[in-house]
C-alpha cells in the first residue's frame, strides 16, 4: 500500500524557517517525481514545486522562489521542503505527492503568523 | 502557465442522478509523446484529493465505474453516472503536460 506521511508543519512568526517532510513507502521512491502541493484554508490546489526522481532538477512556483527548497533522500525515501522567510500568505495544509499527482498524503497544516 | 477552467463551480445533484463535468484548457494538453497528461481528482470533506482518472480517461485502480473521463485537446468532461452519497466533495482537474503543473478550481458536488 501506497504511504506518504508529512510531518514538521506548525505555527510560525512571519520571516521564520520551517521544514516539512515527507516519509514514503508501498512503492519504488527512486523512481518517481515528487511535488509539493499546498491548499490555503477554504481555497483550491496550487502547485508550490516538484523535484525529478534523482533530484537532478527542481522547479518551483514564481512566489516561492528563492524562499522555499525542495530536495529529497532516496536512500530514505524522503521528500522535504526547506521553507525560509516565511510570509502571512504561505498559510496552508502542504501535501505531499507524486509527480503526477496519483498518490497524495494526509497533509500538514503550516500557519504563518505573529 | 496553462488556466484550466471548470464548470460549473458548483453542482447539486440527487442520488442516481448522472452529473457532467467541464474542465477547458487555455492550450492543448497532447504532449509531444503523444499522452495528454489530464487527470480527475476528488477531495472529500476533510480529506486530501484522490486520484479518480489519469491520463484523460484511465480509471485508477479501486474507483467505481461510474465515474469516466472523455475529451481531447483543450476540452475534458468528467462523468458521473449516478451519484451515489460517497462522491460529495471538490473535484479538480490536473494538467501536467505543460510546466508548471496546474489545477482547475474545483467543482463542489453537493446533494440537492
Amino acid at each position: 500500500e501506497v504511504q506518504l506521511v508529512e510531518s514538521g508543519g506548525g505555527l510560525v512568526q512571519p520571516g521564520r524557517s520551517l521544514k516539512l517532510s515527507c516519509a514514503a513507502s508501498g512503492f519504488t521512491f527512486s523512481d518517481y517525481n515528487m511535488a509539493w502541493v499546498r491548499q490555503a484554508p477554504k481555497k483550491g490546489l496550487e502547485w508550490v514545486a516538484t523535484i525529478i526522481y534523482d533530484g537532478s532538477r527542481t522547479y518551483y512556483r514564481d512566489s516561492v522562489k528563492g524562499r522555499f527548497t525542495i530536495s529529497r533522500d532516496n536512500a530514505k525515501s524522503t521528500l522535504y521542503l526547506q521553507m525560509d522567510s516565511l510570509r502571512s500568505e504561505d498559510t496552508a495544509t502542504y501535501y505531499c505527492a507524486t509527480g503526477y499527482f496519483d498518490y497524495w498524503g494526509q497533509g500538514v497544516m503550516v500557519t504563518v503568523s505573529s | 502557465d496553462v488556466v484550466l477552467t471548470q464548470t460549473p463551480p458548483t453542482l447539486s445533484a440527487t442520488i442516481g442522478q448522472s452529473v457532467s463535468i467541464s474542465c477547458r484548457s487555455s492550450q492543448s494538453l497532447l504532449h509531444s509523446n503523444g499522452n495528454t497528461y489530464l487527470n480527475w481528482l476528488l477531495q472529500r470533506p476533510g480529506q486530501p484529493p484522490q486520484l479518480l482518472i489519469y491520463l484523460v480517461s484511465r480509471l485508477e485502480s479501486g474507483v467505481p465505474n461510474r465515474f469516466s473521463g472523455s475529451g481531447s485537446g483543450t476540452d475534458f468532461t468528467l462523468k458521473i453516472s449516478g451519484v451515489e452519497a460517497e462522491d460529495l466533495g471538490v473535484y479538480y482537474c490536473v494538467q501536467s503536460t505543460h510546466a508548471p503543473p496546474t489545477f482547475g478550481g474545483g467543482t463542489k458536488l453537493e446533494l440537492k
